[in-house]
C-alpha cells in the first residue's frame, strides 16, 4: 500500500522558515517523480514544486521561485521542501504527491501556517 | 505551464439530479486527464483518469468524457454523498495544474 506522511509544518512568523518532510513507503520511491501541492483554507489545489526521481529535472510555481527548495533522499524514501522567506499568503496545507499520469497519490498534509 | 479553467465554480443540485461539470485546457491536452473529488478535511481521491477511467471502487454513476481541450464529469444521479468539490487534472506536460474546482452543494 502506498503511503505518504507529511511533516514540519507548524506556525512560524512571516519572514521565516521550515523544512517540510515526506516519508513514503509501498513502492519504489526513486523511480517516481514528486510533487509538493498547497492548499489555502477553503481554496483550490495549487501546484507547489516537481522533483523528478533522480532529482535531475525540478520545477517551481512562480509563487515560491527563489524562496522554496524541493529535493529527495531516495535512500531514505523521503521528500523535502525547505520555504524561506515566509509570507503569509503561504498558509495552507501542504500535500507531498506521487505524481503518476494515471492520478496521484496524496499524502494526509501538513498544516502552515504564516503569522505574527 | 497549461492552464486549467474549470466550471461552474459552485453548483446547487438536488439528490437525484444529473450533474455536469466542463473543464477546458489551454492547449491540447490529449486524454491525459483526471477528475478529483475532495470531501471538506480530506485528501483529494481520484475519481477517473486518462479521461473517461473509472478509479477502482468508484460508483458508475460518475463518468468522463472528452479530448484535447474541453471535458465533462458527469454524475447521472446525485447521492448524498457526492456533495463535495470536484477537481480537474491535465496530466499531458508538468507540472500536471489543476482546475479551480466546483464545489457542489445541496439545493
Amino acid at each position: 500500500e502506498v503511503q505518504l506522511v507529511e511533516s514540519g509544518g507548524g506556525l512560524v512568523q512571516p519572514g521565516g522558515s521550515l523544512r517540510l518532510s515526506c516519508a513514503a513507503s509501498g513502492f519504489t520511491f526513486s523511480s517516481y517523480d514528486m510533487n509538493w501541492v498547497r492548499q489555502a483554507p477553503g481554496k483550490g489545489l495549487e501546484w507547489v514544486s516537481y522533483i523528478s526521481g533522480g532529482s535531475g529535472t525540478i520545477y517551481y510555481a512562480n509563487s515560491v521561485k527563489g524562496r522554496f527548495t524541493i529535493s529527495r533522499d531516495n535512500a531514505k524514501n523521503s521528500l523535502y521542501l525547505q520555504m524561506n522567506s515566509l509570507r503569509a499568503e503561504d498558509t495552507a496545507v501542504y500535500y507531498c504527491a506521487r505524481g503518476l499520469r494515471e492520478g496521484w497519490d496524496w499524502g494526509q498534509g501538513t498544516l502552515v501556517t504564516v503569522s505574527s | 505551464d497549461i492552464q486549467m479553467t474549470q466550471s461552474p465554480s459552485s453548483l446547487s443540485a438536488s439528490v437525484g439530479d444529473r450533474v455536469t461539470i466542463t473543464c477546458r485546457a489551454s492547449q491540447s491536452i490529449s486524454t491525459y486527464f483526471n477528475w478529483y473529488q475532495q470531501k471538506p478535511g480530506k485528501t483529494p481521491k481520484v475519481l477517473i483518469y486518462a479521461t473517461s477511467s473509472l478509479q477502482s471502487g468508484v460508483p458508475s454513476r460518475f463518468s468522463g468524457s472528452g479530448s484535447g481541450t474541453d471535458f465533462t464529469l458527469t454524475i447521472s444521479s446525485l447521492q448524498p454523498e457526492d456533495f463535495a468539490t470536484y477537481f480537474c487534472q491535465q496530466s499531458y506536460s508538468i507540472p500536471h495544474t489543476f482546475g479551480q474546482g466546483t464545489k457542489l452543494e445541496i439545493k
